[in-house]
């Protein structure tokens, strides 16, 4: 039978260096997007956003990218630090109200 | 700054049983949602809830699932009869407007 638990991909850094974590997303009606965080043992902890009548919004050290012809977000951390490390999930949303639909996530893993 | 609670952190209940999970929403939200998040795998949306009714619900909220908002701060997910298989991390989220969601740090629900 399948596997419990996905097999996350993930991206190893060292710290000091830029991140790029990238998602695909599923729906060409999402209008709304989202970067979480998530810790071990912890819920996902809301980081950036974009509409889609946007392609780049930059935050405190973050930067998300949104290509809506390929249904692509990116999320760019700098000068990537030990306490960035955790699981990056994007989601997705098609109107107010409506579920997010997450993506499968991206542990990223900075090396001092 | 504000957050989402939820109550307790941990519980371990035998199949069959009755649970309920407990929140406190972001005091000026008016959109509240549940999603649960088995082990290893991606959040999943179970229902959302917004001017006193649900507006949405996925395929894994069944009859065994109910929400509530009891008063003017609290948001309940009750299961009626547990099963092996609801055993998960579940979160609470709330929002605004509708779009940007804040999570609680979740319940880790356990059916033995």
């Amino acid at each position: 039978g399948e596997s419990v638990g996905l097999h996350l991909p993930t991206l190893s850094v060292q710290e000091g260096d830029n991140s790029i974590i990238n998602c695909a997303y599923s729906n060409s009606a999402s209008d709304y997007f989202i970067w979480y965080k998530q810790e071990s043992g912890k819920g996902p902890q809301f980081i950036i956003d974009i509409r889609s009548n946007m392609d780049k919004r930059q935050g405190q050290r973050v930067t998300v990218l949104l290509n809506k012809t390929v249904k692509h977000l990116s999320l760019q951390i700098a000068a990537t630090q030990p306490g960035d490390s955790a699981v990056y999930f994007c989601a997705e949303n098609i109107y107010a109200g409506n579920m997010l639909t997450f993506g499968g996530g991206t542990r990223l893993m900075v090396k001092p | 700054e504000p957050e989402v609670t939820q109550t307790p952190s941990h519980q371990v209940t035998q199949m069959g049983q009755e649970v309920i999970l407990r929140c406190v929403p972001i005091s000026n939200h008016l959109y509240f949602y549940w999603y649960r998040q088995i082990l290893g795998q991606k959040v999943e949306f179970l229902v959302s809830f917004y001017n006193n009714e649900i507006s949405e619900k996925s395929e894994i909220f069944d009859d065994q699932f109910s929400v509530e908002r009891p008063d003017g701060s609290n948001f309940t997910l009750k299961i009626r009869s547990t099963k092996l298989e609801d055993s998960a991390m579940y979160f609470c989220a709330s929002s605004e407007r509708g779009r940007e969601a804040f999570f609680g740090q979740g319940t880790r629900l356990t059916v033995v």
